[in-house]
């Protein structure tokens, strides 16, 4: 059973550019998170997706960012117009289902710079 | 929402020694509480999880106590190696299957 993957794990963008990044949850897990990470800092809560539903994206800026789920595919984080203070580590991560006591596994990141 | 926090920040422990780290909660109905251990360029990974319903568990040298009266939860590590050495973060969840996490503490180990 493969983990969480995510890709790119690097990913170099430009100012004013897209940037997209994307999570398979594992294999059985329907519900994922993003998080955000800077440098010697915590995880930082962004958005909590299940299948086709945001059900939190409170951590999320309105502007620029957005994320799915859809019926098929990865979960995908997208962040348009980039600036320089949107270089991170970004984390998904995934869990089964909605009952409690459900733990969350991360995948690997990607750490996105942009120049 | 849940807010919680983190301490030491950074800690520092001869190997051989124990070392403590706390978390405080503030969302009395939190029920689940996983510790993750992150090292450097590296994802967060579970190294033990506690449900409100039980009050310690222990897995090696690692364990973790919960005082849902005092909203206080803490980890463990008996007898550091330097390969202990990592970020770790604390977590609650809430009811509505939200993840809080800590500002994690640098562990350092020293051999």
């Amino acid at each position: 059973n493969a983990g969480v993957m995510q890709n790119p794990r690097h990913l170099v963008r430009r100012r004013g550019q897209e940037a997209r990044l994307r999570c398979s949850p594992m294999k059985g897990h329907s519900h994922v998170y993003w998080y955000r990470q800077l440098p010697e800092e915590g995880l930082k809560f962004m958005v909590y997706l299940q299948k086709e539903n945001i059900i939190d994206e409170s951590g999320m800026p309105k502007e620029r960012f957005s994320a799915e789920f859809p019926k098929e595919g990865p979960s995908i984080l997208r962040i348009q117009q980039v600036v320089r203070g949107d270089s991170a580590a970004y984390f998904c991560a995934s869990s089964p289902s909605s009952g409690a006591f459900d733990t969350q596994y991360f995948g690997p990141g990607t750490r996105l710079t942009v120049l | 929402g849940e807010n919680v926090e983190q301490h030491p920040s950074t800690l520092s422990v001869q190997e051989g020694d124990s070392a403590v780290i706390k978390c405080t909660y503030s969302d009395s109905a939190s029920n689940y509480f996983p510790w993750y251990k992150q090292e450097l360029g590296k994802r967060p990974q579970l190294i033990i999880d506690i449900r409100s319903n039980v009050g310690e568990k222990k897995d090696q040298r690692i364990a973790v106590t919960l005082n849902k009266t005092a909203k206080h939860f803490s980890l463990h590590i008996t007898e550091t190696q330097p390969e202990d050495s990592a970020v770790y973060f604390c977590a609650a969840q809430n009811t509505g299957n939200q993840f809080y996490f800590g500002t994690g503490t640098s562990l350092t180990v020293i051999p």
